[in-house]
């Protein structure tokens, strides 16, 4: 099973910040197969990124990925008020289709 | 439009069986992988397994393998999952959730949330 470790765990930020996060695999990945999804309370996660870099359908500009192999990133240029969000990464190189632990977005 | 529409919340005892509805429509329901994921309270996103409506192959994370059952009905577009003997830890919203035509999950149900309590 391909484990994907995501850091930091929070990431404190005021709006207009930029914000890393990180997706590491334990093992090589196809580019192709690694997603980033964001997740709000009381709501359904949504697709934001595919093929490590590619954005879904209405995903604004100032969200991209990127990487390679085992070490994914996901940049957020400026913080809006509606980024503030749990973020999880996920690949689909290998069954079973691992999710990464989350990294919470909060407002500093 | 795209929708998957998930059966209503339940609450049931431990020892019981259930079974869980995602209605799909505004696709070809045989074309894309019906995915499950979890959600436990307070913790992250964790992917079940998934299944081919027209094929019907199916296949599991070996968290959930012999747990759980994912099939789908392709004449009324509709996957499932169930559960022959629900415990305590089965407590957690489900989601099933669409695979794209790339890798990624592109459509998510709002979520059939599942009590389990004596």
């Amino acid at each position: 099973e391909i484990v994907l470790t995501q850091s930091p765990g929070t990431l404190s930020l005021s709006p207009g910040e930029r914000a890393t996060l990180s997706c590491r695999a334990s093992q090589t990945l196809d580019s192709d197969f690694l997603a980033w999804y964001q997740h709000k309370p009381g709501q359904t996660p949504r697709l934001l990124i595919y093929g490590a870099f590619r954005r879904a359908t209405g995903i604004p500009d100032r969200v991209s990925g990127s990487g390679s192999g085992t070490d994914f990133t996901l940049t957020i240029s400026r913080l809006e008020p509606e980024d503030f969000a749990v973020y999880y990464c996920q690949q689909f190189h290998t069954p079973p289709h691992t999710f990464g632990q989350g990294t919470k977005v909060e407002i500093k | 439009e795209v929708q998957l529409v998930q059966s209503g919340a339940e609450v049931k005892k431990p020892g019981e069986s259930l079974r869980i509805s995602c209605k799909a429509s505004g696709y070809s329901f045989t074309a894309y992988w019906i995915n499950w994921v979890r959600q436990m309270p307070g913790k992250g996103l964790e992917w079940m397994g998934r299944i081919v409506p027209g094929d019907p192959y199916s296949d599991y994370s070996p968290s959930f393998q012999g747990h759980v059952t994912i099939s789908a009905d392709k004449s009324i577009t509709t996957a499932y999952l169930q559960w022959s003997s629900l415990e305590a830890s089965d407590t957690a919203m489900y989601y099933c959730v669409r695979r794209g035509a790339f890798a990624g999950l592109d459509y998510w149900g709002r979520g059939t949330l599942l009590t389990v309590s004596s």
